[in-house]
């Protein structure tokens, strides 16, 4: 298994306060992806990272932010958490851009925002 | 643009029948088709994937899908289910710039004893 880590692995918060959810992944791949997961839609890609310090919006990014300061670390943050933002949250990683390449998904992390 | 209609939200089979789930694509751009499989409380795990060359192409867990342009299709399937293969699937394609990789709803598959 590709080592990626998310933490914390389960959150209930308040709508309304920040949070922020942790990938760290030991593989020194260059991009790295947050995904939400919701029941019929799929995974929906929120922002990705294609080095340190570069990152770009994705399908649904609205009401997110990201940060990568370190090869390894990708941080996702709700500034203020609302009830709609209530999903699983993926990180995944792959090694190059191409198309063909593999993206490797972490464990998630399950948010409730009540 | 690229998009994946998978078909049917559930799948229900008996221990030891075939398996066989469904994924049509949509693309602009010569198609690189995934699977993904999601077992309860897991992160998502590649099962096998078409990028060029052989159009039946073998995955983990003796799955296998067959790309077939004319059909837009990349069916997923498996002789003989085993209760260990309940879990979601989701059939992906690949965009144009690797930041996209297009999902469709998924299946879950049950297995009955």
């Amino acid at each position: 298994d590709a080592g990626i880590t998310q933490s914390p692995r389960h959150k209930v918060t308040e709508t309304g306060t920040p949070v922020t959810l942790r990938c760290h992944q030991t593989e020194n791949h260059r991009y790295m992806y947050w995904y939400r997961q919701d029941p019929g839609h799929g995974l929906r890609l929120i922002h990705y990272s294609y080095g340190v310090k570069d990152t770009d919006k994705g399908e649904v990014s609205d009401g997110y932010s990201v940060s990568r300061s370190k090869t390894e670390d990708f941080l996702l943050t709700l500034e203020s958490a609302t009830s709609s933002q209530t999903s699983v949250y993926f990180c995944a990683i792959s090694e190059s851009r191409s198309r063909t390449d593999t993206q490797y998904f972490g464990p998630g992390t399950r948010l409730t925002v009540l | 643009a690229q998009s994946v209609t998978q078909l049917g939200s559930h799948v229900s089979v008996s221990e030891g029948a075939l398996v066989l789930l469904r994924c049509n694509y949509s693309s602009s751009v010569p198609p690189y088709l995934f699977w993904y499989v999601q077992y309860p409380n897991q992160g998502l795990q590649l099962l096998l994937k078409y990028t060029t060359g052989a159009t039946l192409v073998k995955g983990i867990n003796g799955f296998e899908a067959e790309f077939k342009k004319s059909e837009t299709s990349f069916h997923l399937t498996k002789p003989s289910a085993h209760m260990s293969d309940a879990a979601e699937y989701f059939c992906a394609v690949s965009g144009v710039g690797a930041d996209k990789l297009i999902f469709g709803t998924g299946t879950r598959l049950q297995v009955f004893p």
